[in-house]
């Protein structure tokens, strides 16, 4: 089945203490990125890529990292969270660049981030 | 950078009604698209409209675009309780940007 697949699905963790949440895709898609939403802001991008070694900010790139270093992996690594980082954090992916439909992401279920 | 603008916030309505929402964005775009998401899930892909369309149907939805008013509606016929979901448009080429979304409820 062709998905996006993120873990962990929720984690409770405490300030400063560094994680990651992966994100893998089974379908050679080029382009991967980060969201994050919260209550009455939407979804924000975080960091995007456009292929292996090829990251970029999106919106609200403070506080995060992430690294493309195989085409089916992008995960996304809060070095020291902060409270602040508290949200669900989605993943996406679509095939590639400029080609008319191209774009339409498929989103993974979701990780539910909570900074204590 | 928030695009797209969804109205309303809330919509509630009884089954077998119509849903509208509408989308308003700011800048030109190559496409538009409609995604929708149930609680605290992942978002799922419904509809994309391109520039030069005016109408697109799906099953029970039904996708305006103008883009002289650089708006877009999206029109659900006939609801069901289990379209009960928030909807999002979004627009953008590789970097897609979403609205904040309209919370449509269909009670039984």
């Amino acid at each position: 089945e062709a998905q996006v697949t993120q873990n962990p699905r929720y984690l409770i963790t405490v300030t400063g203490k560094k994680l990651t949440v992966t994100c893998s895709q089974n379908m050679n898609h080029e382009y991967m990125s980060w969201y994050r939403q919260d209550p009455g802001l939407g979804l924000r991008q975080i960091y995007y890529s456009m292929n292996v070694e090829v990251t970029d900010k999106g919106d609200v790139p403070e506080g995060y990292k992430v690294s493309r270093k195989e085409k089916r992996n992008f995960p996304l690594i809060l070095e020291s969270p902060s409270p602040n980082q508290t949200s669900l954090y989605f993943c996406a992916s679509t095939p590639g660049q400029v080609v008319s439909g191209a774009n339409v992401l498929t989103f993974g279920a979701g990780s539910r981030l909570t900074v204590l | 950078s928030q695009q797209g603008e969804e109205d309303p916030q809330a919509l509630s309505i009884q089954e077998g009604e119509n849903a509208t929402m509408n989308c308003s964005y700011k800048t030109s775009i190559n496409n538009l698209q409609w995604y929708r998401q149930n609680s605290g899930r992942g978002l799922v892909h419904l509809i994309l409209i391109r520039s030069n369309e005016r109408e697109k149907h799906s099953g029970r939805l039904r996708v305006t675009l103008d883009t002289s008013k650089k708006s877009s509606s999206l029109l659900i016929t006939a609801s069901r309780a289990a379209d009960t979901a928030s909807y999002f448009c979004a627009t953008g080429l590789v970097k897609l940007v979403f609205g904040k979304g309209t919370k449509l409820t269909v009670n039984p």
